[in-house]
């Protein structure tokens, strides 16, 4: 099992530009998020899909959309790249949104995102 | 004020000795915790979930007070290889039913021989 994959690893966007980070799991996981990490700010979550066919905003959405493309798939998309972010992206997968059993979350690799 | 908050440390601990960490949440509506590990530059790796009677693992103890509303990760005899990032991660009832995972920020700690 790869767990969850993420692509790219890193990337360099001008302002303006727009791009799609990629996320998949193989651990038949319902519940997928998407994180940007911060120097001192931890970990933030932009949204997350709760179940195959459900989004919702997390805490810093603006800029951001997603697409919950099947149960596998999470893609994180960003319209017109903005310096402010300029951060690394995680993805993760959980079983279900809770509980001890089922909320622990497995995490990607992480993109390393430069916006200039 | 920020929902889950930590100390940003660095706690700087010789080998062998023992360290807490603390994490203190806002919201009375959280319903799940977990310690998660993160090395420089890497992922966050689940490090333990934390049960309301507290767990052990190995040199490892976490405990849940609901009254004060925190959560605390002992650690035992540290070893350098315990040298990292630990994050608490707080999941929340949120209004319409659904759940959201709230990390603090992190403790640093760094384990010198």
């Amino acid at each position: 099992n790869a767990g969850v994959t993420q692509t790219p690893k890193f990337q360099v966007l001008k302002t303006g530009q727009s791009m799609t980070l990629q996320c998949a799991q193989d651990m038949n996981h319902n519940s997928m998020y998407w994180y940007r990490q911060d120097p001192g700010m931890g970990l933030r979550l932009i949204y997350y899909s709760a179940s195959e066919g459900t989004t919702d905003k997390g805490e810093v959405p603006n800029g951001y959309n997603v697409s919950r493309l099947n149960k596998r798939e999470f893609s994180l998309r960003l319209e017109s790249a903005a310096p402010s972010q300029t951060s690394v992206y995680f993805c993760a997968s959980s079983k279900q949104p809770r509980g001890l059993a089922g909320g622990e979350q497995f995490f990607g690799p992480g993109t390393r995102l430069t916006v200039l | 004020r920020k929902e889950v908050e930590q100390d940003p440390g660095p706690f700087n601990v010789p080998e062998g000795a023992t360290v807490a960490f603390n994490c203190t949440y806002s919201n009375s509506a959280s319903q799940s915790f977990f310690w998660y590990r993160q090395d420089c530059r890497k992922e966050p790796k689940l490090l333990m979930s934390v049960y309301s009677s507290g767990n052990e693992d190995g040199r490892f103890t976490a405990q849940l007070n609901r009254a004060s509303q925190y959560i605390s990760l002992l650690i035992r005899d540290s070893k350098l290889s315990d040298s990292a990032t630990y994050l608490c991660v707080v999941i929340v009832e949120a209004s319409g039913g659904s759940y959201i995972p709230t990390f603090g920020r992190g403790t640093s700690l760094i384990v010198h021989p």
